[in-house]
């Protein structure tokens, strides 16, 4: 089974800031990425698959990037709406959540 | 348009077997993969299982051997059967799509399970 080991558990930023999240994979996993927003009592919702392409409606302040075992997600110019929990997800093999990061405002 | 939607007992007792069901709509599960996912109160997601278009099925490992997922076309649904529940399988349960072996792209709403006497 591929694990993703995903940091850091929180962050704090102010409104503006950049913000960055990385996962790392137990194995090559090609770059079957994505990422995912949630907010308290909502299922997730997928802002990024392949490690960078964004998904349809996702806002341009937010990247990935990566290859091989270790990928990261960035979010620039951090916006109120952003403040939520995020999760990779590699699909490479069937399937592993990174165990999440909390964004919360400074 | 694309809905799916979970349906459980909501409570139930340890020992017990839990049966879940995640009924679709927008599309035909003879295309799509369909897998649950659960989140604990207050932790991440796990993935458990999957069904995927041309039927086969995947599990995760860890949880294998108390799993069954299965589906009817007819009806639109995919259900999920898991035995020998413990309080830390208590949690909000997701079905959720996916094209082929690839990311998910819709959710449902989820339902939540507590397992309690």
């Amino acid at each position: 089974d591929i694990q993703m080991t995903q940091s850091p558990p929180s962050l704090s930023a102010s409104l503006g800031d950049k913000v960055t999240i990385t996962c790392q994979a137990s194995q090559n996993i090609n770059k079957y990425i994505a990422w995912y927003q949630q907010k308290p009592g909502k299922a997730p919702r997928q802002l990024i698959r392949y490690t960078s392409t964004l998904v349809s409606g996702t806002p341009s302040r937010f990247s990935g990037s990566g290859s091989g075992r270790d990928y990261s997600f960035s979010i620039s110019n951090v916006e109120s709406e952003d403040i939520a929990s995020y999760y990779c997800l590699q699909y490479d093999n069937l399937y592993t959540f990174g165990a999440g990061t909390k964004l919360e405002l400074k | 348009q694309v809905q799916l939607k979970e349906s459980g007992p909501g409570l139930v007792q340890p020992s017990r077997t839990l049966s879940l069901t995640c009924t679709v709509s927008g599309f035909s599960l003879t295309s799509y993969g369909v897998s649950w996912v659960r989140q604990p109160p207050g932790k991440g997601l796990e993935w458990i299982a999957a069904i995927w278009s041309g039927g086969s099925t995947d599990y995760n490992s860890a949880l294998k051997s108390r799993l069954s997922i299965s589906r009817d076309t007819s009806k639109s649904q995919v259900l999920l059967k898991m035995n020998s529940l413990q309080t830390e399988d208590t949690a909000m349960y997701f079905c959720a799509r996916s094209y082929g072996y690839n990311f998910f792209d819709y959710w449902g709403q989820g339902v939540m399970v507590t397992v309690s006497s």
